[in-house]
Order: C-alpha cells, then structure tokens, then sequence
C-alpha cells in the first residue's frame, strides 16, 4: 500500500514555463514534507521542504504548495530551465526525521 | 566540507551470500539512514543509526543488519542475499532538524544479485 503517490511518472515541459509535479498521501499522521531531485548515478538532493502548518514555502523559482485537507502537495518551479530534467521524489515523515516516505518519483524533462 | 560518500559503487553477489556495504557520514553529521531503491520505485527505509545504536527500522528482516562507528560512519550487511535485494543502496547523514534540511545522500551502491 503506497502511502506517498506521484501519479505522473513522467512529465515534459517547455523551457521558461512552469513545471507543477503533485504528490498525494494517504497517511493523515504526515507532518513534514520534502521534495528532492535525483540525476541519474548521483544520490537524491534536498530541494524544499513544508511543515504541515504552512500552505506554501518559496525558495526562489521553486515553490511548494499543500493542501491538507485533500492530503495533496505540489511542487511548481518556474521558470523551468533544461538543468532541472532528473527525476523528482516527494517525502512525508510522521516522525521528525527519524524517517521519510518516498513516493515513485516523477521524470521531468524540461526541453529547450 | 565532505559529503557522504558510499562504497563500493557497484557490486555483483551470488544469491545466498553475504555482503557489507560501507558509508561515511558528512561531517558534522551524527545520524545515518540506509535506503533500498528497487528499480522505478523510490527509496525505502531500511534503519537509521543514532549514536551507534538502531534507531527505527522500516519493513525489512533481520537479515538486513547494520552498525555505526564512534566516527559515524556506518555499514550496512545483508546475510543470504535474495534476487529481489538487487538495488541502489543509500546511505543518507544528517544532523538533529534533519526534517527541516533534508538528509544528505550518498551516489548509492548498486548491488546486483545474480
């Protein structure tokens, strides 16, 4: 039973617009919430990260957005540069860091 | 200022064998987290050491064992290896408030059971 979920595995996006990839959960005892990026032969690197709190958190082009009440987060970067094609992992902890779950992850593309 | 680094990169084992996977943690680091990532999927929580001692462990069986050092670094063993253990094996470090700053991970070993 997959409690983090990224549905989209795949996504392909123009330079310069805006890439949303959405991560839903099922597990309302989530509190804490990361994305990471993975290139391939490199370990996945801290992105961004919400409190559940917070409905938004902005770090530059990236910003992240969570809906609680519809166990829904995304994660918009605007604009989009070729750099950011990896694949993106959303993570949600219950436990103050002791662990994370990770969702599938989704392939971004960003075209030039 | 080093990263954690994981070796060896790559490995190939014969199903029943044994195998010892090794991680140095980024300095100042005092926690160490081992992930599995099986092929299309995302990491999964294997254990976590704190101050040399186990400190949560994910769905995984015994024979998936580990130790940390007074140095934090940390080893990750795997007994009587099975096909479906092939995967990246990922050693992530991280401080007290690793929630707010993310881990930081290692480029993984890649294990393949043959």
């Amino acid at each position: 039973d997959q409690q983090v979920k990224q549905n989209s595995p795949s996504l392909s996006v123009q330079e310069g617009r805006i890439s949303i990839l959405n991560c839903d959960y099922t597990n309302s005892m989530f509190d804490y919430f990361l994305w990471y990026k993975k290139y391939p032969a490199e370990g996945p690197t801290f992105l961004i990260s919400i409190s559940s709190i917070k409905d938004k958190n902005e770090d530059g082009r990236f910003t992240v957005f969570l809906n609680k009440s519809a166990k829904h987060l995304s994660l918009h970067i605007v604009p989009s540069q070729p750099g950011d094609s990896a694949v993106y992992f959303c993570a949600a902890s219950d436990n103050y860091g002791q662990n994370f779950v990770f969702g599938p992850g989704t392939r971004l593309s960003v075209l030039p | 200022e080093t990263g954690v680094t994981q070796s060896p990169t790559h490995l190939i084992k014969t199903r029943g064998q044994q195998v010892t996977l090794r991680c140095s943690s980024q300095s100042g680091h005092n926690t160490v987290s081992w992930y599995q990532q099986a092929l299309g999927q995302g990491p999964q929580f294997i254990f976590q050491y704190y101050r040399e001692e186990e400190n949560g462990r994910g769905n995984f069986p015994p024979r998936f064992s580990g130790l940390q050092f007074p140095n934090y670094s940390s080893e990750l063993n795997v007994n009587a290896l099975e096909l479906d253990d092939s995967a990246l094996y990922l050693c992530a470090s991280s401080s007290q408030g690793a929630f707010r700053y993310g881990y930081t991970f290692g480029s993984g070993t890649r294990l393949t059971v043959v």
